[in-house]
């Protein structure tokens, strides 16, 4: 089982829905990281975070340390919000390696 | 405002070729850290450095060497490529618990 689970895999939604994307971990963390991959394009850091929410302009991220678990919202979706949304975990301690999870692909149609 | 900059962006190699793939960030980070992706899978860590003369091995360290003689420049060496070494490589830098920048990435082909 892998430390870092995102769901879904897959995600195509058409413009204007509310996205939300999941993220499991079962590691011990000093913070979560909300990442944006463009197609052929290079890794984007939208948050970081270790407890409750954050949000810049449509984009909302929650954590919930008890559970396990982060949340990323996307509101009034957009066909540029097209991408791949990766979850990664920031070990305890140490030099914040991160550990990332498999990513999910988000289509947005217009 | 150049960030971490990868070099080159595409490469093909032949097998049991070496190269180096370049990593310079310009943000006085400590930490850096090298990072392959493969398809459908989350990315891996290869190697980091918490700081100029310090390396140490990730997940994936084997077929790759890594040194950092200033706290600038974080060089991936490859010396004798293989398929299994195919894929896009990032390079990231990070101020301790600071959010990570990352390069555009390097797409690696060996034949």
């Amino acid at each position: 089982k892998n430390e870092v689970e995102q769901s879904p895999q897959n995600l195509t939604a058409q413009e204007g829905e509310f996205i939300t994307i999941n993220c499991s971990y079962s590691v011990g963390i000093s913070a979560l990281h909300w990442l944006q991959q463009h197609p052929g394009g290079g890794i984007v850091s939208l948050f970081m975070l270790s407890s409750g929410k954050k949000k810049h302009g449509r984009l909302i991220a929650t954590i919930n340390i008890q559970e396990k678990h982060s949340s990323l919202h996307i509101t009034a979706s957009h066909p540029r919000d097209s991408a791949v949304y990766i979850c990664a975990v920031s070990e305890r301690q140490g030099a914040q390696k991160l550990v990332f999870g498999q990513g999910t692909r988000l289509t947005i149609n217009p | 405002n150049a960030g971490v900059t990868q070099t080159p962006k595409f490469r093909i190699l032949k097998i049991g070729q070496s190269m180096t793939l370049q990593c310079t960030q310009d943000m006085n980070h400590n930490y850096m850290y090298w990072y392959r992706q493969d398809p459908g899978m989350g990315l891996k860590l290869i190697y980091y450095s918490v700081g100029a003369g310090i390396t140490d091995k990730g997940e994936v360290p084997n077929g790759y060497n890594v040194s950092r003689s200033t706290t600038e420049d974080f060089p991936l060496r490859l010396e004798l490529a293989a398929p299994s070494q195919t894929s896009v490589y990032f390079c990231a830098s990070s101020e301790n618990t600071r959010q990570a920048f990352f390069g555009q990435g390097t797409r690696l082909t060996v034949v």
